[in-house]
């Protein structure tokens, strides 16, 4: 069945230092990609998404790029803000009514 | 605007007792999605509707979860009876027309503990 790996976390990075979060997925067919972001205490929001080959998705200044070839979209930005520390999903979605397939989260702390 | 509206944000509860999780998906909005999140299994969807119909329950963990939407703009999640290792987050989101390029928004979560 179609699944979605990301990297393990945690993550911590030091203010205004690149970031990527890899993300690979398996799925028959054509998905849609997404990463959505989990604050603490909060539900999920979507951050970016694409829904073809070559799109990229982009927002708040993360990028992700849909790679086909490589069944990839890891999530970058290239300098993190404390406020940027968060959970990160990424997710697929491919049935014809849209359910989403999560990894399993990547945990980000930005220290300042 | 308001967004996805679930009740009550926490929920602590006795094993055995029943457990009613309820939703208000974003106005307008067409299939309405329930998920699970624990350390352990991460973010799994429960089941989804449609128009307000029950497209897929596979996700359902056994016959103690049903789930149901009488009209467009609620739901309700029952466990009865729950059990400790139903504690986890329960988040409902909505989405506009359910296809796989459509986005999804989610509700803060309910907080459930079976104690």
């Amino acid at each position: 069945g179609d699944s979605v790996t990301q990297m393990e976390g945690p993550v911590t990075l030091s203010e205004e230092a690149f970031l990527t979060i890899n993300c690979t997925y398996t799925a028959t067919g054509y998905p849609s990609l997404f990463w959505y972001v989990q604050y603490p205490g909060e539900g999920l929001q979507l951050l970016l998404k694409a829904t073809k080959a070559d799109d990229k998705g982009s927002n708040k200044g993360f990028e992700a790029t849909y790679r086909k070839e490589t069944t990839s979209f890891h999530l970058e930005k290239g300098s993190v803000q404390v406020s940027d520390s968060a959970v990160y999903f990424c997710a697929l979605s491919g049935g014809s009514q849209g359910n989403l397939i999560f990894g399993k989260g990547t945990k980000l702390s930005v220290k300042p | 605007d308001a967004g996805v509206i679930q009740s009550p944000r926490h929920e602590v509860t006795e094993m055995g007792q029943e457990v009613t999780l309820r939703c208000k998906p974003i106005s307008g909005h067409n299939s309405l999605f329930w998920y699970r999140q624990t350390m352990m299994r991460g973010l799994e969807l429960l089941i989804y509707f449609n128009n307000n119909v029950p497209i897929d329950d596979s996700g359902m963990p056994e016959d103690r979860f049903s789930a149901k939407m009488p009209n467009a703009s609620f739901s309700t999640l029952k466990i009865q009876p729950s059990e400790p290792r139903d504690s986890a987050v329960y988040f409902c989101a909505s989405s506009l027309g359910g296809t796989s390029t459509d986005t999804q928004y989610f509700g803060p979560g309910t907080r459930l503990t079976v104690l």
